[in-house]
């Protein structure tokens, strides 16, 4: 079975600054995907960045990175140069053999002007 | 219209109403998902159509029945609901070996 933790119930952080979200995982699939998601206060999921768990490189979208650590089994997303728009919550997820997804308890972001 | 859009956005029923939620995916996708989100816990999965087909349920009570007749739309039924069923109900769809999945913006669910 799969698990996701997120650790960090709310987070804040200043505009323009650069903020780490933490994501850990089990899973007992060889092959995985890790994904993150923002929700804002109006509810839609957003998808935001994917990272295979054979991928060499850590995965980058604009001002997302994922730090993906294979072997601590960790996949935290950054995001850089925060803006106020970023404030919503953040799912981390993974993806079982059939695709659904599971997801961990999201991080509550607020960037502060 | 784009994307994954759902119908209601919002709903009150009582707990002897039946209604409907409705998704249509505009993507082309062929896996359609539902999920629910209550306060303050982790989206949890209830049902999974992959080519119309539903391949996986999730342990969901019998009060929640859905119904995919093609790949572009889902529908969740609903009858004799409780009010812990009250929750935001989330579809999103995908593309058969694609891992992304898109979400539409949800039902806003209240059971009186």
């Amino acid at each position: 079975a799969q698990k996701i933790t997120q650790t960090q119930p709310g987070m804040f952080v200043q505009e323009k600054e650069a903020v780490t979200l933490d994501c850990t995982y089990d899973t007992s699939d060889p092959s995985y995907g890790l994904f993150w998601y923002k929700q804002p206060s109006s509810g839609e999921m957003i998808f935001l960045i994917y990272q295979g768990s054979y991928d060499q490189q850590n995965a980058t979208e604009g001002r997302y990175s994922l730090n993906f650590q294979k072997a601590r089994k960790s996949a935290n997303l950054v995001i850089s140069a925060s803006q106020l728009g970023d404030s919503a919550m953040y799912f981390c997820a993974t993806h079982t053999g059939r695709r659904a997804l599971t997801f961990g308890s999201g991080t509550r972001l607020q960037v502060q002007p | 219209e784009t994307g994954v859009t759902q119908t209601p956005r919002h709903l009150v029923m009582g707990m002897t109403n039946k209604k409907s939620l409705k998704c249509e995916q505009h993507l082309g996708h062929n896996a359609m998902y539902w999920y629910k989100q209550s306060a303050k816990k982790p989206l949890e999965l209830m049902f999974v159509y992959s080519l119309e087909e539903r391949v996986e349920n999730n342990s969901v009570p019998s009060r929640f029945s859905p119904e995919c007749p093609n790949s572009s739309h889902l529908f969740l039924h609903l009858h004799t609901l409780q009010p812990e069923d009250s929750a935001l109900y989330l579809c999103a769809s995908s593309k058969q070996g694609i891992n992304e999945q898109f979400f539409g913006p949800g039902t806003r669910l209240t059971v009186l």
